[in-house]
């Protein structure tokens, strides 16, 4: 079973920020936070991912509570093309003894609107 | 994506037939992941394999079979022994075990799907 909790949907006004939250509250301090979105019949692309600090690509920010049981994937500036249903993924790393493999909730269906 | 590629992106299959669904990836990824995705839910770990030669059941093996003869190929053969074989299946690869202790981690990337039905 997933690990996490999400809200099922939220909506964005395009070009406003995104901030989907996720619940892990029995993460273990070496699991790792993955955040993943798919769009419809596509495979899953990854966004972003961290332990214990904040982190920040060209694609989105996240933020990890400083307890680490709550973390937030932030769009800067959704865009339509950003519809897609967001998977929040707590793991051990593939050397930390575990199989290595996501397990995926349900996820949150963002809904970019114009 | 990025280095993943999977073939055919339909495949309809009659029933009794065994299939085999491709996967190949440029990444220089040892590890390598079979999923399976039903609709409204999320991936299942059908098989993987952490380097050349050698493979482990996931989750839900039964009816599914894998080789890993080559770093870059997984293929997934789906047989007759599957009783509800119609779905979306991604392939997935991770780690090159010659970046392993730098910054790097083992994020998984996923190919396209292939998505097969039963008639």
């Amino acid at each position: 079973d997933a690990k996490t909790t999400q809200p099922p949907s939220m909506d964005c006004a395009e070009g406003r920020a995104a901030n989907l939250p996720c619940n892990h509250s029995t993460i273990s301090g070496n699991e790792y936070v993955y955040w993943y979105r798919q769009i419809h019949s596509q495979g899953p692309q990854y966004i972003i991912h961290g332990l214990k600090n904040n982190e920040t690509n060209e694609m989105a920010s996240l933020i990890i509570t400083e307890d680490r049981k709550s973390s937030t994937l932030i769009l800067p500036h959704a865009t339509l093309r950003d519809t897609a249903v967001y998977y929040c993924i707590v793991r051990l790393p593939f050397y930390g003894g575990s199989q290595g493999n996501l397990i995926f909730g349900k996820g949150t269906k963002l809904s970019v609107k114009p | 994506d990025g280095g993943i590629t999977q073939s055919p992106k339909y495949l309809f299959r009659k029933e009794g037939q065994n299939v085999t669904l491709s996967c190949e990836q440029n990444l220089n990824h040892d590890a390598m992941y079979w999923y399976r995705q039903d609709p409204g839910q999320g991936l299942r770990l059908i098989y993987y394999s952490q380097i050349v030669n050698d493979f482990q059941k996931g989750d839900i093996a039964e009816g599914y079979s894998v080789s890993r003869e080559k770093k870059e190929s997984f293929p997934l053969t789906v047989t007759s022994a599957q009783k509800n074989p119609t779905a979306f299946y991604l392939c997935a690869s991770s780690i090159d075990r010659a970046l392993l202790g730098t910054t790097n981690t083992d994020t998984q990337y996923f190919g396209p799907g292939t998505r097969l039905t039963v008639l």
